[in-house]
């Protein structure tokens, strides 16, 4: 089954604990991205990558790590979570167009982050 | 910047209509939508490129006017079904490819 997958889904943690939240897709898709949602915000893009070895940052990048050495793995890294970063992350991929252009993104089931 | 999506909330009955606005400050070269169910991720709905296509996904469609820099979602004959929080995305042509903003969402409830 074409799926994203991310782990884990729920995460309760500590201020300054580095945490890994991994994201995986089947699809062989080009692009990867992360996106982290808050009440009245909408979905705003964390870190992205149009490929293996090739990232960018999106609007909130701070505080964020993220890599991409296999095409199907795009892990989000909080090197020292803050109660801000508390929130809804999701990862997605997308297969790319020539050109680069984006197409339909397929979402994963979304990690709920709190940062006590 | 973020697009601003108006209403951001609507309540309508089955069978009626509803349109959602998406506006730019910017030069979109793409406009992306998504509907979100409670709970859930976001599912695609469709892409709009800059030349004022219109596309149609069962009975919503979506026009994108490039002049005006703004897309509008267009429900009808609404159904239970369509409840949700829509979300649109958009791509802009001073942008890096790949680098995707999405507005605050506009919340859908459809009553019997």
């Amino acid at each position: 089954e074409a799926q994203v997958t991310q782990n884990p889904r729920y995460l309760i943690t500590v201020t300054g604990k580095k945490l890994t939240v991994t994201c995986s897709q089947n699809m062989n898709h080009e692009y990867m991205s992360w996106y982290r949602q808050d009440p009245g915000l909408g979905l705003r893009q964390i870190y992205y990558s149009m490929n293996v070895e090739v990232t960018d940052k999106g609007d909130v990048p701070e505080g964020y790590k993220v890599s991409r050495k296999e095409k199907r793995n795009f892990p989000l890294i909080l090197e020292s979570p803050s109660p801000n970063q508390t929130s809804l992350y999701f990862c997605a991929s997308s297969p790319l167009e020539r050109g680069g252009l984006l197409r339909e993104q397929f979402f994963g089931p979304g990690t709920r982050l709190t940062v006590l | 910047q973020q697009p601003v999506q108006s209403p951001q909330a609507v309540i309508l009955r089955e069978g009626e209509d509803a349109v959602i606005n998406c506006s730019s400050s910017k030069a979109l070269y793409s406009v992306h939508w998504y509907r979100q169910k409670h709970g859930e991720a976001p599912v695609f709905l469709m892409i709009l490129l800059k030349g004022g296509e219109q596309k149609g996904h069962e009975k919503i469609s979506a026009s994108f006017n490039e002049k005006k820099q703004q897309s509008s979602l267009y429900l009808t004959a609404s159904q239970l079904s369509y409840s949700g929080t829509y979300f649109c995305g958009t791509d802009l042509v001073s942008g890096s490819w790949g680098k995707l903003q999405f507005g605050a969402g506009t919340q859908v409830v459809v009553t019997p």
